[in-house]
């Protein structure tokens, strides 16, 4: 069945170090989400990426969509703090039924 | 912003009862709500997908029995978890989709920790 992976699936690193998380379905994806879980939270959308080739900025954070629409990175530079959670990226099910199939996510902790 | 509100964050029942979550579209009305499952330290499985107005759309392996979705109307599904059982403690969450994905995206509740002891 249709997959979404991510990796890695946990990361550490100190303040001020940049951190990437990378995306990688098993079919082309007419878009990609990626969201963020804090601690204890519930999962909050980042953004949407729909072209091929697609880059965007959320001030530190660089989203990139891959030229076959298959992958996607998610980049944080000079992490901070607040930047702590667990970052999914999630495609629209084939079935086009409104579903969206997860990645594993990638867990952050940041150091001070 | 889309806001969905979900009830009760957090529940403690005893097993063999049923728990019932509430999940609500607070400014829009969201024909389709889904309702997942996560484990701790994991991604979200889908449950199900609720469609106002008509049966829900069960994922395989859910039991739809065990796990009753009403969307009666266009803000309001519920997830009602029936004979629960320890191995039903989970955290559940709900999300709709409020107008064009690009500027929200799926809009999830804030969650319901289940323990059932």
């Amino acid at each position: 069945g249709q997959q979404v992976m991510q990796i890695p699936q946990y990361q550490h690193v100190q303040e001020g170090e940049d951190f990437t998380t990378y995306c990688n379905s098993s079919t082309t994806l007419s878009n990609i989400q990626w969201y963020k879980q804090r601690p204890g939270g519930h999962p909050v959308f980042l953004i949407q990426l729909v072209k091929s080739g697609e880059v965007k900025k959320q001030k530190r954070l660089t989203f990139q969509f891959g030229e076959a629409k298959k992958n996607s990175s998610l980049h944080i530079t000079a992490t901070q703090t607040t930047d702590v959670g667990t970052y999914f990226c999630a495609g629209p099910s084939s079935s086009n039924t409104g579903k969206l199939i997860f990645g594993q996510g990638t867990t952050l902790q940041v150091k001070p | 912003g889309a806001v969905v509100s979900q009830h009760p964050s957090r529940v403690i029942c005893k097993s063999g009862t049923s728990v019932k979550i509430e999940c609500r579209s607070l400014d829009f009305q969201a024909t389709t709500m889904f309702w997942y499952r996560q484990f701790p330290k994991k991604s979200l499985m889908l449950m199900a997908t609720s469609n106002e107005g008509s049966k829900a759309t069960y994922e395989q392996g859910v039991e739809k029995d065990k796990f009753l979705i009403n969307h009666a109307s266009l803000t309001l599904s519920t997830l009602t978890v029936t004979s629960a059982h320890p191995e039903d403690s989970s955290f559940y969450i709900c999300s709709a989709i409020r107008g064009r994905v690009g500027n929200y995206g799926y809009t999830f509740g804030s969650g319901t920790r289940l323990t059932v002891v």
